[in-house]
């Protein structure tokens, strides 16, 4: 158990809806990364947040945001889904935030299946 | 721009065999690399770090990786598989504060 929560597990929904994940980091971790993980991209970076602030953007569609809250969760909001969206997507913590510099602490992941 | 290639989407070895993944990556400057394993259903957890140093990392489950600069590769080793180690092992690479790449990934099975 790595100390990151994700809810829910699974999410089944229909191609132009909107889903909201969440993440909960480890605690005393102050940054957040969020990456999708599909069989033909494979693990792809998506967003860092840093103690509430935008740290790092990768791959992260127009139809995705995230934000940080004060008490350091993170929501990961995907909004008219395609079915390519259908992915797992994982939550990730660390200390400082200094992305490739420390250890990432991952989550379980959350399934989401776009119909 | 960084990236990471694991040339092995899936390899098979007996228990108790000895066990090699292949990691190439590529990256300007010093990198730093890590290798995580994924179960099924489970999130990715880190089995051992590069950042500088002694070239040959140890790291948990009895896993160690060497970093060999001339040949950009970092790969990862065991002495002698268990049957739990069925997996899929992941190299990563990262700059330092920028973002990590991650491999495509290797799944590995292991026969009795």
């Amino acid at each position: 158990d790595s100390g990151v929560t994700q809810t829910p597990k699974h999410l089944i929904t229909a191609t132009g809806q909107r889903v909201t994940l969440r993440c909960s980091p480890r605690s005393g971790d102050l940054s957040v990364y969020w990456y999708q993980q599909s069989l033909d991209q494979g693990l792809q970076f998506l967003i860092q947040y840093y103690n509430g602030e935008e740290r790092a953007k990768g791959n992260i569609l127009e139809r995705f945001s995230a934000q940080q809250f004060p008490d350091l969760h993170s929501e990961l909001n995907l909004s008219s889904l395609e079915l390519g969206d259908s992915a797992l997507y994982f939550c990730a913590s660390s200390p400082r935030g200094a992305g490739g510099q420390e250890t990432q602490y991952f989550g379980p992941g959350t399934r989401l299946l776009v119909l | 721009a960084q990236s990471v290639t694991q040339p092995d989407i899936h390899i098979t070895v007996s228990e108790g065999a000895s066990l090699e993944l292949r990691c190439n990556y590529s990256y300007g400057a010093t990198p730093y690399l890590f290798w995580y394993v994924q179960s099924p259903g489970q999130g990715l957890q880190l089995l051992l770090k590069y950042f500088s140093g002694d070239t040959l990392v140890q790291g948990i489950k009895g896993f160690e990786a060497e970093f060999k600069r001339s040949q950009s590769s970092f790969n990862l080793r065991k002495p002698s598989v268990h049957w739990s180690d069925a997996a899929e092992y992941f190299c990563a690479v990262s700059g330092g504060y920028q973002k990590v790449t991650f491999g495509t990934g290797t799944k590995l099975q292991v026969i009795p």
